[in-house]
C-alpha cells in the first residue's frame, strides 16, 4: 500500500480557499486517491475519489498532477462547519484490500 | 435506509470482562472492517472481510478477534478487555465497483475499559 503524508493541520478564516496536499511517493499504477472527512464523535464521510488530472464534485475539487505522486483537495469557500479531519487514501479500487487510515489533516476553520 | 449500523454506542467493562460489538449492513456490500480511534488519533485498521467468510488481520488484531457471521453481520470480541482497548470502535462496509470504492461507517461505539 502507497504511503501517504499529509499536514498534521491547518488553519483557515471563513470563506477562504483550502487547499490540502497529500504526498504518495510510491503509488501503484491501480491506486485510486480518496479523500474522506471525519468530524468529532463520527465516522468518517467519503468525499471525493480520482485517478489522474481533475475531480470535481458538489462538496470539493481533487487535483492531480500527471506523475500522481501527490495530490490536492480543495474546498472552495470552507465555513465553520468545515472544521473537521481530512485523511488522504491510496490504494486499489474493485478488489478487497486493507483500508488504511493515517492521521489525517486537521481543519480549523475560524470567523 | 439505515446503512452501517453499530451497537451498542458506548460501553464500560471492567478489566478482564468479554464482550461482542455488534455491526450490520443493509447495503449489500461485501466488504466489512473494523477499526479503532483513539483520542487525537487517526483510525488503525483491526480487522477486515473482503467478503462473506473471510476474515484478514489489520494493523492492530492483538486482543480482538471478528466473525463474518453473513453478509450483513461482521461482529468483534473482545475476549478479555483491558485498559489500552479503550477507544471508540468503528465498523465501515464499502462497496467496490469499478472504479470507485467508497467506504460508509457507522456511528461508532465507544469503549472504556477500566
Amino acid at each position: 500500500l502507497a504511503k501517504t503524508t499529509q499536514p498534521i493541520s491547518m488553519d483557515s478564516y471563513e470563506g477562504q480557499e483550502v487547499n490540502i496536499t497529500c504526498s504518495h511517493n510510491n503509488i501503484a499504477t491501480n491506486d485510486y486517491i480518496t479523500w474522506y472527512q471525519q468530524f468529532p464523535s463520527q465516522g468518517p464521510r467519503f468525499i471525493i475519489q480520482g485517478y489522474k488530472t481533475k475531480v470535481t464534485n458538489e462538496v470539493a475539487s481533487l487535483f492531480i498532477p500527471a506523475d500522481r505522486k501527490s495530490s490536492t483537495l480543495s474546498l472552495p469557500r470552507v465555513s465553520l462547519s468545515d472544521t473537521a479531519v481530512y485523511y488522504c487514501l491510496v490504494g486499489p479500487t474493485g478488489t478487497a484490500s486493507k483500508l488504511t487510515f493515517g492521521t489525517g489533516t486537521r481543519l480549523q476553520v475560524t470567523l | 435506509n439505515a446503512g452501517v449500523t453499530q451497537t451498542p454506542k458506548f460501553q464500560v467493562l471492567k478489566t478482564g470482562q468479554s464482550m461482542t460489538l455488534q455491526c450490520a449492513q443493509d447495503m449489500n456490500h461485501n466488504s466489512m472492517y473494523w477499526y479503532r480511534q483513539d483520542p487525537g488519533m487517526g483510525l488503525r485498521l483491526i480487522y477486515y472481510s473482503a467478503s462473506e467468510g473471510t476474515t484478514d488481520k489489520g494493523e492492530v488484531p492483538n486482543g480482538y478477534n471478528v466473525s463474518r457471521l453473513n453478509k450483513r453481520e461482521f461482529s468483534l470480541r473482545l475476549e478479555s478487555a483491558a485498559p489500552s482497548q479503550t477507544s471508540v470502535y468503528f465498523c465501515a462496509s464499502i462497496i467496490r465497483g469499478q472504479k470507485d470504492t467508497e467506504a460508509f461507517f457507522g456511528q461508532g461505539t465507544r469503549l472504556t475499559v477500566v
